[in-house]
């Protein structure tokens, strides 16, 4: 069994400020790790995946996010946010590929960015 | 990239109604579909995993009766919300996964549709 925690259900920070969103994952298996990005009354985009490789991944519009095992973690991060980053974030863990294998989404955060 | 379309992006129905949802792979082959419900300000939950040319897997608490998926080719699954009522309202969202894709299971979402029941 695979299970997400993402702790707070609210973020907000200044415009230019650091974006810490935080990620622990529980995982029987080897996880591949996944953060989503939504935008109200929209799908889910595919910010950046964690696939057993480098265990620092860059994703699109200056998120990154750091697998660290041993704390069983995979926050996400941006150095400095701006006001079209406000939006739903949500860390999502899988288990190995396989013809069946499934997504188990956390709760979600909600990214607010002050001017 | 990856795209995949749904059909309608809103609807409002009268209770007791069907409603019909179409998700499309547009330029991949997709083996498999899933189907998810967002309630608002929460998360996804999976309510079903669709595989071309064969009955859907659905998650433990959805009705397979109320809920009908079809997968029939490789670029179109449907979910049907029979005798619908208020409290199926809600954001529905499928995603698709690359038949040619690399291992690492990467899901392409659609961008969901609203229904509201009346």
């Amino acid at each position: 069994a695979q299970s997400v925690t993402q702790l707070g259900s609210h973020v907000s920070v200044s415009e230019g400020a650091l974006v810490l969103l935080r990620c622990n994952y529980s995982s029987s298996v080897p996880p591949y790790l996944f953060w989503y990005v939504q935008y109200p009354n929209q799908g889910l985009q595919l910010l950046l995946k964690y696939t057993s490789a480098a265990t620092l991944v860059k994703g699109i519009n200056g998120f990154e996010a750091e697998f660290k095992k041993s704390e069983t973690s995979f926050h996400l991060t941006k150095p400095s946010a701006h006001m079209s980053d406000a939006a739903e974030y949500f860390c999502a863990v899988s288990d190995i590929p396989g013809a069946n294998s499934k997504l188990t989404f956390g709760k979600g955060i909600t990214l607010s960015v002050r001017p | 990239g990856a795209v995949v379309s749904q059909h309608p992006s809103r609807v409002i129905c009268k209770s007791g109604t069907s409603v019909k949802i179409e998700c499309r792979s547009l330029d991949f082959q997709a083996t498999t579909m899933f189907w998810y419900r967002q309630f608002p300000k929460q998360s996804l939950m999976l309510m079903a995993t669709s595989n071309e040319g064969s009955k859907a897997t659905y998650e433990q608490g959805v009705e397979k009766d109320k809920f009908l998926i079809n997968h029939a080719s490789l670029t179109l699954s449907t979910l049907t919300v029979t005798s619908a009522h208020p409290e199926d309202s809600s954001f529905y969202i499928c995603s698709a996964r690359d038949r040619g894709g690399s291992s690492y299971n990467e899901q392409f979402f659609g961008p969901g549709t609203r229904l509201t029941v009346l």
